[in-house]
This record gives C-alpha cells, sequence and structure tokens, in this order.
C-alpha cells in the first residue's frame, strides 16, 4: 500500500461526456502528479501541482484540467470524453517537487472506458 | 519526441539467470535515473535509482548501472525470481527546472521457473 488514493477505480461513460478522477497523496506529502498509460504507451505524465499551484505541465489536452486543494487532495477532469482517452489514470505524490530525486508513491490508478 | 527508450517489450529468463533491461535516453539534462516495477492492477513502484554522478548503484539482488557517454541505463537482476515477472520502466528525473519523471515504454519481464 503506497499511502495514495484514487477514486473510483473504475469508470464507464460515453463519448461527450465529463468525468472528475480524485487523488489523496500520502500524508506529508506536499506534490501531487497525474500520468496517464493508454494500451501500450507508456506512462504520460500530465500534471503536476505543488502545495496547491501548478509546478509543471505535460501534454495534457485542453479539455483536461486539474487542481490541488488546501488539503492537499487533487482532482483531474477530463470534459468531452472522446473513445482515445480511455486510458489508466495513475497519481502520485512525493514530499518535495524541488529537492525529490524522483522517487514518486503511486496509486493503483482510474481506469477510464469511454464508450 | 521520445526521450526514454526502451526497445525490448519483453523479456523472457529462466530462474536463478540475469535479467538484464536496458534503457536509452537522448537528453542528457537529467539528474536521477530510476527503475519502477509493476504489477498487473497495481501501481508503478519505486525500484531503485542512481545518480547522474554515478555509474552503479546495488540493492541486493538489484543494480543499475549508468553510461552517460552512450546514454544508457540497465538494470540487472541477480539471481532472477518468478516473483520478479513484472513490467519494469526506467524513468528520468530532473534538470534545471524539469520536476517531472520521464517514463520509458516499459519491459515486460516474464521469469520462468
Amino acid at each position: 500500500d503506497s499511502g495514495v488514493t484514487q477514486t473510483p477505480k473504475h469508470l464507464i461513460t460515453a463519448t461527450g461526456q465529463r468525468v472528475t478522477l480524485r487523488c489523496s497523496p500520502r500524508s506529508g506529502d506536499l506534490s501531487v502528479y497525474w500520468y496517464q498509460q493508454s494500451l501500450d504507451q507508456g506512462l504520460q505524465f500530465l500534471i503536476q501541482y505543488y502545495n496547491g499551484e501548478e509546478r509543471a505541465k505535460g501534454n495534457i489536452l485542453e479539455r483536461f484540467s486539474a487542481q490541488q486543494f488546501p488539503d492537499l487532495h487533487s482532482e483531474l477532469n477530463l470534459s468531452s470524453l472522446e473513445l482515445g482517452d480511455s486510458a489508466l489514470y495513475f497519481c502520485a505524490s512525493s514530499v518535495d517537487g524541488g529537492t525529490n530525486t524522483g522517487e514518486l508513491f503511486f496509486g493503483e490508478g482510474s481506469r477510464l472506458t469511454v464508450l | 519526441d521520445q526521450q526514454v527508450k526502451q526497445n525490448s517489450p519483453s523479456l523472457s529468463v529462466q530462474e536463478g539467470r540475469i535479467s538484464i533491461l536496458n534503457c536509452d535516453y537522448t537528453n542528457s539534462m537529467f539528474d536521477y535515473f530510476l527503475w519502477y516495477k509493476k504489477y498487473p492492477a497495481e501501481g508503478p513502484t519505486f525500484l531503485i535509482s542512481i545518480s547522474s554522478i554515478k555509474d552503479k548503484n546495488e540493492d541486493g539482488r538489484f543494480t543499475v548501472f549508468l553510461n552517460k557517454s552512450a546514454k544508457h541505463l540497465s538494470l540487472h537482476i541477480v539471481p532472477s525470481q518468478p516473483g520478479d515477472s513484472a513490467v519494469y520502466f526506467c524513468a528520468l528525473y530532473g534538470g534545471g527546472s524539469n520536476y517531472k519523471l520521464t517514463f520509458g515504454k516499459g519491459t515486460l519481464l516474464t521469469v520462468n521457473p
């Protein structure tokens, strides 16, 4: 158990819909990262928040947005969903985004299926 | 632009033998080089890392080698055990203001009893 909690574990929805994925980081961790893993793809970095502020941005679509709340939990919002958005979405956390050595703690992921 | 390449999608070895997983990268700016392991239905877990100023780091059965001139990273597992069967991702971290972890596509290691 990494201590990172993601909900829901599975989600099935239709094209055009909007979903929200939630992540609670490990206790004491200030940074939250979101990654997308599509079929036959590695883990694609989407976005990172550190203590409530956006720290780094990757290949995140404009239809996607995220935020980190004062209690440090984070939400990833996916809207106008397309079939290609079907993927595993991982959240990870770390103590500090600046002095980290790259050791992140990952949740079990949220599997999104868009029909 | 794929900065991290794991050219072998899969690798099969016999129990007790050495497993060697390889990773090539293009950008020399990274500070840390890591290996993560992933079992089905679980998130990736950190396995071992190496700083850019070192060329070898060992932790039990796992050894990571870094060849900066060749921009090549490898993970040696000796001896391999069936429980090591998983997907292994190499990942690169840091450098300048880059705080993100950049992953390769992974190599599925199967250790046969």
